[in-house]
Protein backbone atom coordinates (compact mmCIF):
# COMPACT_ATOMS: atom_id res chain seq x y z
CA UNK A 1 0.00 0.00 0.00
CA UNK A 2 1.38 3.68 -1.33
CA UNK A 3 1.65 6.07 1.61
CA UNK A 4 0.37 9.61 1.15
CA UNK A 5 1.94 11.28 -1.81
CA UNK A 6 2.67 14.74 -2.74
CA UNK A 7 3.86 16.33 -5.79
CA UNK A 8 5.35 18.05 -7.09
CA UNK A 9 8.37 17.76 -3.91
CA UNK A 10 9.27 21.21 -4.95
CA UNK A 11 8.09 24.26 -6.99
CA UNK A 12 9.01 27.54 -7.88
CA UNK A 13 6.94 30.28 -8.74
CA UNK A 14 7.58 34.04 -9.51
CA UNK A 15 5.07 36.36 -7.72
CA UNK A 16 1.53 37.27 -9.26
CA UNK A 17 1.55 32.93 -10.65
CA UNK A 18 -0.35 30.16 -9.51
CA UNK A 19 0.58 27.06 -7.49
CA UNK A 20 -1.17 23.91 -7.55
CA UNK A 21 -0.41 21.33 -4.99
CA UNK A 22 -1.73 17.56 -5.37
CA UNK A 23 -1.88 15.04 -2.93
CA UNK A 24 -3.21 11.58 -3.28
CA UNK A 25 -4.30 9.88 -0.26
CA UNK A 26 -3.44 6.41 0.63
CA UNK A 27 -5.69 3.76 -0.85
CA UNK A 28 -9.13 3.92 1.16
CA UNK A 29 -8.64 7.04 3.08
CA UNK A 30 -11.42 8.98 1.97
CA UNK A 31 -10.16 12.29 4.72
CA UNK A 32 -7.49 14.56 3.77
CA UNK A 33 -6.02 17.64 5.42
CA UNK A 34 -3.70 20.37 4.16
CA UNK A 35 -1.00 21.95 6.72
CA UNK A 36 1.52 24.46 6.38
CA UNK A 37 4.84 25.05 8.04
CA UNK A 38 6.59 28.52 7.82
CA UNK A 39 10.14 28.40 8.45
CA UNK A 40 11.02 27.87 11.88
CA UNK A 41 7.33 27.48 12.69
CA UNK A 42 5.19 24.57 13.50
CA UNK A 43 2.35 22.88 11.54
CA UNK A 44 -0.66 24.67 10.99
CA UNK A 45 -3.97 23.66 9.96
CA UNK A 46 -5.26 25.16 6.84
CA UNK A 47 -8.30 22.86 5.52
CA UNK A 48 -10.07 19.25 5.82
CA UNK A 49 -11.63 17.97 3.21
CA UNK A 50 -13.88 14.79 2.36
CA UNK A 51 -14.20 13.16 -0.84
CA UNK A 52 -16.31 16.44 -2.39
CA UNK A 53 -16.88 18.00 0.54
CA UNK A 54 -15.33 20.62 2.41
CA UNK A 55 -15.77 20.11 6.08
CA UNK A 56 -13.37 22.44 7.86
CA UNK A 57 -11.18 25.25 5.91
CA UNK A 58 -10.75 27.90 9.09
CA UNK A 59 -7.13 27.65 8.63
CA UNK A 60 -7.03 28.60 5.24
CA UNK A 61 -6.68 32.56 4.50
CA UNK A 62 -9.81 33.75 2.69
CA UNK A 63 -8.30 34.82 -0.78
CA UNK A 64 -5.89 33.28 -3.07
CA UNK A 65 -6.27 30.09 -1.81
CA UNK A 66 -8.89 27.25 -2.49
CA UNK A 67 -9.54 23.37 -2.04
CA UNK A 68 -10.73 20.27 -3.54
CA UNK A 69 -11.07 16.86 -3.15
CA UNK A 70 -12.67 15.81 -6.47
CA UNK A 71 -14.26 12.41 -6.64
CA UNK A 72 -11.63 11.16 -8.90
CA UNK A 73 -8.11 12.36 -8.46
CA UNK A 74 -6.60 13.67 -5.88
CA UNK A 75 -7.37 16.80 -3.55
CA UNK A 76 -5.61 19.97 -5.02
CA UNK A 77 -4.63 22.70 -2.55
CA UNK A 78 -4.58 26.06 -4.93
CA UNK A 79 -2.94 28.97 -4.57
CA UNK A 80 -3.72 32.07 -6.92
CA UNK A 81 -1.01 35.38 -7.42
CA UNK A 82 1.39 33.96 -5.18
CA UNK A 83 3.57 35.90 -2.78
CA UNK A 84 6.38 35.88 -1.04
CA UNK A 85 5.04 35.05 2.48
CA UNK A 86 3.79 31.76 0.48
CA UNK A 87 6.86 30.25 0.36
CA UNK A 88 6.60 27.02 2.74
CA UNK A 89 6.02 23.84 2.70
CA UNK A 90 2.47 22.06 2.74
CA UNK A 91 1.92 18.79 4.00
CA UNK A 92 -0.85 16.89 3.35
CA UNK A 93 -2.29 13.63 5.40
CA UNK A 94 -4.99 11.39 5.16
CA UNK A 95 -7.25 9.06 6.97
CA UNK A 96 -9.98 6.48 6.69
CA UNK A 97 -11.67 7.99 9.30
CA UNK A 98 -12.33 11.84 10.96
CA UNK A 99 -9.15 12.71 13.15
CA UNK A 100 -10.66 11.91 16.26
CA UNK A 101 -11.52 7.94 15.33
CA UNK A 102 -8.03 7.61 13.19
CA UNK A 103 -4.58 8.03 13.04
CA UNK A 104 -3.25 10.97 10.02
CA UNK A 105 -0.49 9.39 8.01
CA UNK A 106 1.04 12.16 6.50
CA UNK A 107 2.54 13.13 2.66
CA UNK A 108 6.78 14.15 2.67
CA UNK A 109 5.50 17.89 1.91
CA UNK A 110 5.51 20.18 -0.82
CA UNK A 111 8.34 23.19 -1.08
CA UNK A 112 6.70 25.85 -2.67
CA UNK A 113 9.42 28.87 -3.07
CA UNK A 114 8.40 32.15 -4.44
CA UNK A 115 10.49 34.18 -6.17
CA UNK B 1 14.65 4.86 1.03
CA UNK B 2 13.85 7.35 4.05
CA UNK B 3 11.52 5.90 6.50
CA UNK B 4 10.49 6.65 9.72
CA UNK B 5 8.81 4.12 12.02
CA UNK B 6 7.33 4.88 15.22
CA UNK B 7 6.00 1.89 17.79
CA UNK B 8 3.91 0.68 19.39
CA UNK B 9 0.84 1.81 17.05
CA UNK B 10 -1.24 2.25 19.73
CA UNK B 11 -0.92 1.92 23.29
CA UNK B 12 -3.68 1.82 26.06
CA UNK B 13 -2.26 2.80 29.94
CA UNK B 14 -4.46 3.82 33.20
CA UNK B 15 -3.74 7.20 34.85
CA UNK B 16 -0.32 7.34 36.80
CA UNK B 17 1.51 5.25 34.55
CA UNK B 18 4.72 5.58 32.65
CA UNK B 19 4.87 5.72 28.87
CA UNK B 20 8.01 5.10 26.17
CA UNK B 21 7.07 5.82 23.00
CA UNK B 22 9.98 4.70 20.19
CA UNK B 23 10.68 6.23 16.64
CA UNK B 24 13.26 5.18 14.82
CA UNK B 25 14.73 6.10 11.24
CA UNK B 26 16.74 6.00 8.39
CA UNK B 27 17.17 9.50 7.31
CA UNK B 28 19.97 10.10 4.80
CA UNK B 29 21.51 13.45 5.73
CA UNK B 30 19.66 13.55 8.96
CA UNK B 31 19.37 17.31 10.55
CA UNK B 32 16.66 17.38 13.83
CA UNK B 33 13.85 14.96 15.16
CA UNK B 34 10.81 16.39 15.82
CA UNK B 35 7.84 15.23 18.37
CA UNK B 36 4.28 16.22 17.97
CA UNK B 37 1.23 15.95 19.90
CA UNK B 38 -2.16 15.81 17.80
CA UNK B 39 -5.53 15.87 19.07
CA UNK B 40 -7.99 17.94 16.76
CA UNK B 41 -6.32 20.07 14.18
CA UNK B 42 -3.20 21.00 14.05
CA UNK B 43 0.22 19.03 15.74
CA UNK B 44 0.92 20.58 18.43
CA UNK B 45 5.34 20.83 19.05
CA UNK B 46 6.93 19.10 21.79
CA UNK B 47 10.42 18.71 21.07
CA UNK B 48 13.40 19.43 18.24
CA UNK B 49 15.97 17.12 18.92
CA UNK B 50 19.53 17.05 16.96
CA UNK B 51 22.37 16.09 18.96
CA UNK B 52 22.45 12.66 21.24
CA UNK B 53 22.00 12.05 24.25
CA UNK B 54 20.75 15.63 25.15
CA UNK B 55 17.50 15.18 26.92
CA UNK B 56 15.02 17.68 26.35
CA UNK B 57 12.14 17.76 29.04
CA UNK B 58 8.61 19.61 29.55
CA UNK B 59 7.03 18.80 32.84
CA UNK B 60 6.10 15.13 32.43
CA UNK B 61 7.38 14.78 29.02
CA UNK B 62 10.88 13.86 28.07
CA UNK B 63 12.50 13.23 25.14
CA UNK B 64 16.10 12.07 24.05
CA UNK B 65 17.77 11.10 20.75
CA UNK B 66 20.25 7.88 20.09
CA UNK B 67 21.95 9.27 16.77
CA UNK B 68 24.11 6.20 16.56
CA UNK B 69 21.19 3.64 16.78
CA UNK B 70 18.88 6.12 14.77
CA UNK B 71 15.89 6.54 17.47
CA UNK B 72 14.17 8.57 19.83
CA UNK B 73 12.46 7.94 22.78
CA UNK B 74 9.47 9.89 23.97
CA UNK B 75 8.37 9.31 27.91
CA UNK B 76 5.47 10.77 29.70
CA UNK B 77 5.47 10.12 33.56
CA UNK B 78 1.97 9.90 35.76
CA UNK B 79 -0.32 10.22 32.78
CA UNK B 80 -3.38 11.96 32.52
CA UNK B 81 -6.31 11.23 30.73
CA UNK B 82 -5.20 14.28 28.60
CA UNK B 83 -2.35 12.86 27.39
CA UNK B 84 -4.33 11.23 25.15
CA UNK B 85 -3.39 11.78 21.67
CA UNK B 86 -1.95 10.27 18.76
CA UNK B 87 2.00 11.42 19.13
CA UNK B 88 3.91 12.11 15.78
CA UNK B 89 7.35 11.80 15.10
CA UNK B 90 8.86 13.83 12.25
CA UNK B 91 12.96 13.70 10.64
CA UNK B 92 14.47 16.40 9.11
CA UNK B 93 16.98 16.48 6.36
CA UNK B 94 19.68 18.70 5.43
CA UNK B 95 18.94 17.93 1.79
CA UNK B 96 16.09 20.38 0.67
CA UNK B 97 15.12 20.62 4.24
CA UNK B 98 13.21 17.20 3.27
CA UNK B 99 10.29 15.49 6.48
CA UNK B 100 8.92 12.18 6.88
CA UNK B 101 6.52 11.83 9.37
CA UNK B 102 6.25 8.43 11.28
CA UNK B 103 2.57 6.86 11.26
CA UNK B 104 2.16 8.22 14.79
CA UNK B 105 1.38 6.53 17.97
CA UNK B 106 -2.07 6.37 19.71
CA UNK B 107 -2.02 6.99 23.31
CA UNK B 108 -5.46 6.06 25.40
CA UNK B 109 -5.57 7.27 28.89
CA UNK B 110 -7.71 5.60 31.19
CA UNK B 111 -8.87 7.49 34.20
Amino acid sequence: NAGVMQNPRHLVRRRGQEARLRCSPMKGHSHVYWYRQLPEEGLKFMVYLQKENIIDESGMPKERFSAEFPKEGPSILRIQQVVRGDSAAYFCASSPQAIVQETQYFGPGTRLLVL
Amino acid sequence: EDKVVQSPLSLVVHEGDTVTLNCSYEVTNFRSLLWYKQEKKAPTFLFMLTSSGIEKKSGRLSSILDKKELFSILNITATQTGDSAVYLCAVEAFIDNDMRFGAGTRLTVKP
